[in-house]
């Protein structure tokens, strides 16, 4: 397996505009984790899924926020619309088994707000 | 919010050296892992270590667990070049793996 698919790496948008990241989990694994990364605040979740279905999205920051699991094979991350303090690196990760087992990270995705 | 808290936030060593970095946590867990992060990747799992275990192994890596205490402590002996990155902590908090904000490892020639 190609391990968990991040597209694309790098983003640079406008503020305002709309920005959709992907992640394609690793095959045949259970959980999906979304993840933001920035320097001041450390490593954030966002939301999990759990056989594509939204487990926990208490760490989505606000409305402007979405995110999707159509199948067990894709999922989205949506930002509408996005402002600069949106600007950080976006990490999806997928786990087989229960959820607080070894996780495994794609490579992210750098999204900067301009 | 975050779960695990790592210490030092920084440090620097010569080859050879040995690296030891020490997470504290704040809620009982089932297990603590550890990570690596190396600048502009994504995070590697290291190892594992579970609510039951007090120490583990593997290769250069030693892991401690207190649970009495809620911490644990991640020793990279002999120490390369290529150890350098970012480590961090994680745990489950119940459910989803939540992580520290990292010591970042300097290992010098």
């Amino acid at each position: 397996d190609a391990g968990v698919i991040q597209s694309p790496r790098h983003e640079v948008t406008e503020m305002g505009q709309e920005v959709t990241l992907r992640c394609k989990p690793i095959s045949g694994h259970d959980y999906l984790f979304w993840y933001r990364q920035t320097m001041m605040r450390g490593l954030e979740l966002l939301i999990y899924f759990n056989n594509n279905v939204p487990i926990d999205d208490s760490g989505m920051p606000e409305d402007r926020f979405s995110a999707k699991m159509p199948n067990a094979s894709f999922s989205t991350l949506k930002i509408q619309p996005s402002e600069p303090r949106d600007s950080a690196v976006y990490f999806c990760a997928s786990i087989s088994g229960t959820a607080n087992t070894e996780a495994f990270f794609g490579q992210g995705t750098r999204l900067t707000v301009v | 919010s975050q779960q695990g808290e790592e210490d030092p936030q920084a440090l620097s060593i010569q080859e050879g050296e040995n690296a030891t970095m020490n997470c504290s946590y704040k809620t009982s867990i089932n297990n603590l892992q550890w990570y690596r992060q190396n600048s502009g990747r994504g995070l590697v799992h290291l190892i594992l270590i579970r609510s039951n275990e007090r120490e583990k192994h593997s290769g250069r890596l030693r892991v401690t667990l207190d649970t009495s205490k809620k911490s644990s402590s991640l020793l990279i002996t002999a120490s390369r070049a290529a150890d350098t990155a970012s480590y961090f902590c994680a745990t489950d908090g119940g459910t989803a793996l939540i992580f520290g904000k990292g010591t970042t490892l300097s290992v010098s020639s």
